[in-house]
């Protein structure tokens, strides 16, 4: 069995700054790793993924991830965050190989909330 | 490309009524994937659709939660009698197919629905 731990329920950043958002996992099997946004009034958007290659991995609006087996962590970060990157984060994990099994297994979400 | 859509965006229901929760994919998409959040806790995968067939309803909390998708269309979530813990965000996720290299799939969301029981 998966689970997934963030574990800052929100992080309040002044505009500009840079930001990191916490995520670690546990699995006795390898997973895929997934970090999704929920922008205020939408729904889930992909921000990126790992499934293989290299650790880091970049995805939209400035966002990247690093994955670190060892520490069985996949952090997000973003050098400069703007208000408009307030939003709920959440890292989600899926199995490999998923024999049929291809459901998301979530994090509790990180609120960042961005002080102007 | 219309994205995932869901119906209604807001339900507040009576405990012991019923409830009907509506979720159109992505045109073309086989996958289609329910899930609930719970008020202050995390989402949790409810069942996964391939076509028309259950592929996967192990997250389905009980009998009161009735999933169907006729013609591998859209997909219905019925939830007879609701009780107050059912109360939360439902959200349905579409994707196309699964990577045959990675056997993983992109999963586009829709807006949720959120379910109020009173």
């Amino acid at each position: 069995a998966q689970s997934v731990t963030q574990l800052d329920s929100q992080v309040p950043v002044f505009e500009e700054a840079p930001v990191e958002l916490r995520c670690n996992y546990s699995s006795s099997v390898s997973v895929y790793l997934f970090w999704y946004v929920q922008y205020p009034n939408q729904g889930l958007q992909l921000l990126l993924k790992y499934l293989s290659g290299s650790t880091l991995v970049k995805g939209i609006n400035g966002f990247e991830a690093e994955f670190n087996k060892s520490q069985t962590s996949f952090h997000l970060r973003k050098p400069s965050v703007h208000i408009s990157d307030t939003a709920e984060y959440f890292c989600a994990v899926s199995q490999v190989p998923n024999a049929g099994n291809y459901q998301l297994i979530w994090g509790a979400g990180t609120k960042l909330i961005i002080k102007p | 490309e219309a994205g995932v859509t869901q119906f209604p965006s807001h339900s507040v229901i009576e405990k012991g009524q019923t409830v009907t929760l509506r979720c159109d994919p992505i045109s073309g998409h086989d996958n289609l994937y329910w899930y609930r959040r719970v008020m202050g806790k995390e989402i949790k995968f409810l069942l996964h659709f391939v076509k028309e067939s259950k592929q996967d309803e192990s997250g389905m909390p009980n009998n009161r939660f009735l999933a169907e998708r006729t013609g591998g269309t859209y997909s219905t979530l019925k939830v007879q009698p609701a009780e107050l813990e059912d109360s939360g965000v439902y959200f349905c996720a579409s994707s196309q197919s699964v990577s045959r290299e990675y056997r993983t799939d992109t999963q586009y969301f829709g807006p949720g629905t959120r379910l109020t029981v009173l």
